[in-house]
């Protein structure tokens, strides 16, 4: 069974651009999972979905992050406008809820630099 | 609310020495409890996990169990190699007002040398 996608796996583009990250998830799984990761502060929880909705955005840094799952197989992360602040390693992670005893897979994470 | 804590390193050890990584937790009800690895440009794979109290996870040569009475599950190796040089992550799953969580402590650096 192929693992968690993400794509693109690296993304360079200009402060004020638009930049979107890409998901899917293990098929069967029904909690879809967004961190970031920086060596600044570690990994970060953005967002959590269950079934397609969004359970908890706390994580969310600002207006500026957006975050859909519009189907059991595809979620996307916004950023508009990017800032270079949010140069990181985004990672994409799914798990099944049945059990609650099942472990996180993540992608291989999505490398952005804001210039 | 549900939050791991473990030693933030960065450890440095020779190679074939013990390795320990303290991890604790604070959660309600009956978590379980994993140790996640991230080499190098490489997303977070599990390494092990423990579902229950006195549950014994291990692969690879590590181990770690699952001590309810000291809210701790400590990452052990009695010979580290220096493949085994990586970032390491205490986790646990657990329920919060939401429902379902996952948290992650802040992951220990470890490196070792040959």
């Amino acid at each position: 069974d192929a693992g968690v996608i993400q794509s693109p796996r690296h993304e360079v583009t200009e402060m004020g651009q638009e930049v979107t990250l890409r998901c899917k998830p293990i098929s069967g799984h029904d909690y879809l999972f967004w961190y970031r990761q920086t060596m600044m502060r570690g990994l970060e929880l953005l967002i959590y979905f269950n079934n397609n909705v969004p359970i908890d955005d706390s994580g969310m840094p600002e207006d500026r992050f957006s975050a859909k799952m519009p189907n059991a197989s595809f979620s996307t992360l916004k950023i508009q406008p990017s800032e270079p602040r949010d140069s990181a390693v985004y990672f994409c992670a799914s798990r099944t809820g049945t059990p609650n005893t099942g472990e996180l897979f993540f992608g291989e994470g999505s490398r952005l630099t804001v210039l | 609310g549900n939050s791991v804590t473990q030693m933030e390193g960065p450890v440095t050890l020779s190679e074939e020495a013990f390795l320990t990584i303290n991890c604790t937790y604070t959660a309600t009800g009956y978590p379980s409890l994993f140790w996640y690895v991230q080499y190098p440009g490489e997303g977070l794979q599990l390494l092990l996990k423990a579902t229950k109290a006195d549950d014994k996870g291990s692969n690879k040569g590590f181990e770690a169990t699952y001590r309810k009475e000291t809210t701790s599950f400590h990452l052990e190796k009695g010979s580290v190699q220096v493949s085994d040089s990586a970032v390491y992550f205490c986790a646990l799953s657990g329920w919060n007002n939401y429902g379902q969580n996952f948290v992650f402590g802040p992951g220990t650096r470890l490196s070792v040398l040959p």
